[in-house]
């Protein structure tokens, strides 16, 4: 039983033609994360939602941006995508923002600039 | 910063055999919770193993234990009768107790041979 969903799994855009990738959870946490893993690297948190508080990390790229319309969706924005954006952007949620509470991770989206 | 280092890109152990991936972290935080997640090729990732900082005994999880060394700032991870479907790469990670603040490692990818 998938508990964190994305959509698509693999998605192809154009350099600089905005994409937007998916993500819901039926777990119905609190937090909401989107990372970009690029090839072999680990995974680098570019911000989070708690409830419908946004956090956004210093060093995430000002084209990046997400949306979170209700507690099950988020979206990831990419307003102009560069070549250096192509990897793969992993989508999490925990039940609270603190403690040990594990992040549950979707499949991914592979993203392709051409 | 925190930092988490992994000091073994690749490892490889023979089917039943014991296993050991390696984790330090650097940190003056003295209450912080660590993980080792597991990302299979192409699956998504999940946890493994979590251990509070603030507990002395070592996680046990069925075939997966760590070895928590504080004073030295060290987590590994030991898999015992490894299995064929163990194969996948490996992220130790940090994460504080004040905030949100989560690191992973470089990650560990994990052969397992028949």
């Amino acid at each position: 039983d998938a508990m964190v969903i994305q959509n698509p799994r693999y998605q192809v855009t154009q350099f600089g033609k905005p994409v937007t990738l998916s993500c819901s959870q039926t777990l119905n946490h609190n937090v909401m994360y989107w990372y970009q893993q690029k090839s072999s690297q680990a995974p680098k948190l570019l911000f989070h939602y708690y409830d419908k508080d946004f956090n956004n990390e210093a060093d995430t790229p000002d084209n990046f941006q997400s949306r979170r319309p209700n507690t099950s969706f988020c979206f990831l924005d990419i307003r102009s995508p560069g070549l250096g954006d192509a990897a793969m952007y992993l989508c999490a949620t925990s039940r609270e923002i603190v403690g040990s509470q594990p992040q549950h991770f979707g499949d991914g989206t592979r993203l392709s600039i051409l | 910063a925190q930092t988490v280092t992994q000091s073994q890109p690749e490892m490889s152990v023979q089917e039943a055999e014991t296993v050991t991936l390696s984790c330090t972290y650097d940190t003056s935080e003295s209450d912080y919770y660590l993980f080792w997640y597991k990302q299979p090729p192409s699956r998504q990732m999940i946890l493994v193993i979590r251990q509070e900082a603030y507990k002395q005994q070592n996680a046990t999880e069925n075939r997966f234990s760590v070895n928590f060394q504080k004073a030295a700032k060290s987590f590994s991870l030991k898999i015992s009768d490894s299995q064929l479907g163990d194969a996948a790469m490996y992220f130790c990670a940090y994460r504080s107790a004040a905030n949100n603040d989560m690191r992973f490692g470089a990650g560990t990818r994990l052969t397992v041979k028949p």
